[in-house]
């Protein structure tokens, strides 16, 4: 069926490092992957999504890369700070237009 | 501003009792979702809507029921028949069925006392 699998499902990373949390997906018509971070008792916001006809998207210190072959794409955060402390969801499109969500990562950033 | 309003944001309810959860926005947008958010296992799909008057069971819509007259609005009842309904609760609307992002709620945390 349509999965969404999400590692690690904590993350703690000291202040300035890098964070890198990865999702693999099963729907091979899956064409858009958005990533979401959601902060303690409100809803999830979108940092940055990607479509399936790019490898690679960059907005300042996230990234998202996309292996279609492999069907397994990453969230890359750059010089961490500690409001990036939240817990952070990857989703699939599938084929059948339903977003299919990731367990999520909780990631702890350490001053 | 344009978005997505739940209320209320904590609800509790009695073991027995039916309860409605509130989910407007004013996007303009013809699709809309309910997600059950519980620790530890990511957003489930209850229930969503492709346009007014329609709506399709998700992943998880036993003892759940909900309706679409606005466009606008898309109310999610929590029934007696649900058996385990304390969790957090994620109304989202999209442009269209399965086009790009789609924006959510706060969010309403129930919880049965």
């Amino acid at each position: 069926g349509e999965n969404v699998e999400q590692h690690p499902s904590t993350l703690s990373v000291q202040e300035g490092d890098s964070a890198v949390i990865k999702c693999t997906y099963s729907d091979s018509a899956s064409n858009y992957f958005p990533w979401y971070k959601q902060e303690l008792g409100k809803g999830p916001q979108l940092i940055i999504d990607i479509r399936s006809n790019v490898g690679e998207k960059k907005d300042q210190r996230i990234a998202v890369t996309l292996n279609k072959t492999a069907k397994h794409f990453s969230l890359h955060i750059t010089e961490t700070q500690p409001e990036d402390s939240a817990v952070y969801f990857c989703a699939g499109l599938t084929g059948t237009y339903k977003y299919i969500f990731g367990t999520g990562t909780r990631l702890k950033v350490l001053a | 501003d344009g978005g997505i309003t739940q209320s209320p944001k904590y609800l509790f309810r009695k073991e027995g009792q039916n309860v409605t959860l509130s989910c407007e926005q004013n996007l303009n947008h013809d699709a809309m979702y309910w997600y059950r958010q519980d620790p530890g296992q990511g957003l489930r799909l209850i229930y969503y809507s492709q346009i007014v008057n329609d709506f399709q069971k998700g992943d998880i819509a036993e003892g759940y029921s909900v309706s679409r007259e606005k466009k606008e609005s898309f109310p999610l009842t929590v029934t007696s028949a649900q058996k385990n309904p304390t969790a957090f609760y994620l109304c989202a609307s999209s442009p269209y069925l399965g086009q790009d992002e789609a924006f959510f709620g706060q969010g309403t945390r129930l919880t049965v006392v």
